[in-house]
Order: C-alpha cells, then sequence, then structure tokens
C-alpha cells in the first residue's frame, strides 16, 4: 500500500520568514495530494492540494509543488505569521483507492 | 450549514463501560472515516466506509467496531473501555465518485477512560 513520509517533524521559524514541509509517497499511481492543516485543539483543515497534472499550484502565501518523477511534493509558506503555527499534515491518494494516506504531521512554531 | 458532526466533544467513563461515538454529515457524502490521533500526533485510521452496509477495519488495530444503516451517520462503538483507549477520535467524509477531493472532519470526541 500507499506510505507517505513527512520531514521535518518540527519547524521553527522568525515570523515573516518561509517555512518548507516536504513529503514523500511510494506508489506511483498516486494522482491526489492535499494538505491539511490543524490548530491546537481544532479539527483539521484542507489548506491546499494539487492533482498530478499539475506541478505548482499557490494562494496567497502558501504554495504546494510536486515532483511525479521524484515521488514527491512540498508545502511552502511565505512571511509566516504566528496564526501559521499549527500541525501540519499531508497526505496521498489514488483514484481507484479513495484513502488518504497522511504523513505524520509537522508542527511549526511562528515565533514574533 | 452542510457539515460533519461529533457527539460528545469530550467524554470522561468509567474502565469495562460501553460507549458510541456519533458521527453525523450533512454533505451526502458516500465516504466516512473514524480516526484515533493522540494529540498534535499522527493521524491513524481505524475504520472506514464507502457507503450503506460498507464497513472496512483500517490501518490501526481496533477494539471498536461501527456501523453505517444510513449514508449520514456513522457511529464508533467500544464495548468495553479502558485505559488505552484514551485518545481524541475524529471523524471525516468524502465525496465520491470520479473527482477526487479531501476530506472534511468533524470536532473530535475526545476521550478519557479511568
Amino acid at each position: 500500500g500507499e506510505n507517505v513520509e513527512q520531514h521535518p517533524s518540527t519547524l521553527s521559524v522568525q515570523e515573516g520568514d518561509s517555512a518548507v514541509i516536504k513529503c514523500t509517497y511510494s506508489d506511483s499511481a498516486s494522482n491526489y495530494f492535499p494538505w491539511y492543516k490543524q490548530e491546537l485543539g481544532k479539527r483539521p483543515q484542507l489548506i491546499i492540494d494539487i492533482r498530478s497534472n499539475v506541478g505548482e499550484k499557490k494562494d496567497q502565501r502558501i504554495a504546494v509543488t510536486l515532483n511525479k518523477t521524484a515521488k514527491h511534493f512540498s508545502l511552502h509558506i511565505t512571511e509566516t505569521q504566528p496564526e501559521d503555527s499549527a500541525v501540519y499534515f499531508c497526505a496521498a491518494s489514488k483514484k481507484s483507492w479513495g484513502k488518504l494516506q497522511f504523513g505524520a504531521g509537522t508542527q511549526v512554531v511562528v515565533t514574533p | 450549514e452542510a457539515d460533519i458532526y461529533q457527539t460528545p466533544r469530550y467524554l470522561v467513563i468509567g474502565t469495562g463501560k460501553k460507549i458510541t461515538l456519533e458521527c453525523s454529515q450533512t454533505m451526502g457524502h458516500d465516504k466516512m472515516y473514524w480516526y484515533q490521533q493522540d494529540p498534535g500526533m499522527e493521524l491513524h485510521l481505524i475504520h472506514y466506509s464507502y457507503g450503506v452496509n460498507s464497513t472496512e477495519k483500517g490501518d490501526l488495530s481496533s477494539e471498536s467496531t461501527v456501523s453505517r444503516i444510513r449514508t449520514e451517520h456513522f457511529p464508533l462503538t467500544l464495548e468495553s473501555a479502558r485505559p488505552s483507549h484514551t485518545s481524541q477520535y475524529l471523524c471525516a467524509s468524502s465525496e465520491s465518485g470520479q473527482a477526487l477531493t479531501g476530506y472534511t472532519f468533524g470536532s473530535g470526541t475526545r476521550l478519557t477512560v479511568v
């Protein structure tokens, strides 16, 4: 089955700097890659996703890149703000399967 | 408002009690999932369902059971709770069909077994 690895497990950044979280997946048939943000005590929420026919997608300060050949995808947060502090999860799935396989999560701390 | 709802939000019970965690969604999603999550930690899939009368065990072995008698309702039951069951339980749902979409998560039930 699919295996998703996520790095780093914790990330501390100064406010205004950029943060990058990387994920690798094992199943070359995976074609959908969402990212979730979970603030303390709250539910995970979808913040951005990318499909395998696209190499990059941006939404304001966040962007996701996908390298299908290398089987890895990354989340980029620019101009970080304290409200970006949360746990971020990457995930992967394929159409024939439907279930998301999640990475282990990255705790991001943005210090003022 | 279309969403996914979990009750109770918090539950403290004694060892050996039977409990049911409720999950309902009003989005008409066919697929529903239960995850176990310790605070700030990995999401472990314990059960999922692709439709009415369809249930499957997930990646993490669990002593709980689920049922899917109605599309909108996916309750999780622990027949005899133990302290090792103390955790947060998150329910999620997603659309079926050709378009791949992400999950919508409920707010979770934080269970403490004493």
